[in-house]
């Protein structure tokens, strides 16, 4: 089946720290990738539509300027989170798509101290 | 109403029965329906995905979807304690399975020996 391959698996870092995660669809090309937050006990959240070759489309309450999204390539997508704060740990998945449905990544796990 | 709601967990099954977890969505306009299953800690895992009215069936997986009456479940048959996770009803509007995800809240299943 598809695979989506994330990382790294897991960051602890300092506070005011930019931190870089990258999906890659392995066996597939992916014009559009998604992220996804999830807070412990909670569903994800999507965050934003990263669009290969575009800007990406962020969900409501999602500030683009300290979550940025480049998708470069038909199977490179990556987040970065900029100056990050403790509130903003969490784990954080992407996706991406074939017939079958949605892949996930096996997700990050961000720790800000 | 949330868009996606999914029965309130969590639910309890002995070993060998079967577990069925139940989807309703709001949006009538959904085309593509998933149901992901969720360890913890780990990334969501597609298990099954249907379009069409009717029953899927995948192994021990069963998926049924009612368009009319907005509705869509799993069952599990001979439920093992490796079942044992949070399992998530995903809906796409429109008719590919490479938009956008929403989430029900999750159920969390337990396969008690």
């Amino acid at each position: 089946g598809a695979v989506v391959s994330q990382h790294p698996s897991r960051v602890i870092c300092k506070s005011g720290t930019s931190v870089k995660i990258e999906c890659r669809s392995l066996d597939f090309q992916a014009t559009t990738m998604f992220w996804y937050r999830q807070f412990p006990k909670q569903s994800l959240m999507l965050m934003a539509t990263s669009n290969e070759g575009s800007k990406a489309t962020y969900e409501q309450g999602v500030e683009k300027d300290k979550f940025l999204i480049n998708h470069a390539s038909l199977t490179l997508s990556t987040l970065t989170v900029t100056s990050a704060h403790p509130e903003d740990s969490s784990f954080y998945i992407c996706s991406a798509g074939d017939r079958g449905g949605q892949h996930f990544g096996d997700g990050t796990r961000l720790s800000i101290l | 109403q949330k868009e996606v709601e999914q029965n309130s967990g969590p639910l309890s099954v002995p070993e060998g029965a079967i577990a069925s977890l139940n989807c309703t969505y709001s949006d009538r306009g959904s085309q593509s329906f998933f149901w992901y299953r969720q360890y913890s800690g780990k990334s969501p895992e597609l298990i099954m995905s249907i379009y069409s009215n009717g029953d899927k069936e995948d192994g021990r997986f069963t998926a049924q979807l009612n368009k009319a009456s907005q509705y869509v479940s799993l069952l599990i048959r001979d439920s093992q304690p490796s079942d044992s996770a949070t399992y998530l009803c995903a809906v796409i509007a429109g008719g590919t399975s490479y938009g956008k995800l929403t989430f029900g809240q999750g159920t969390i299943l337990t396969v008690h020996p």
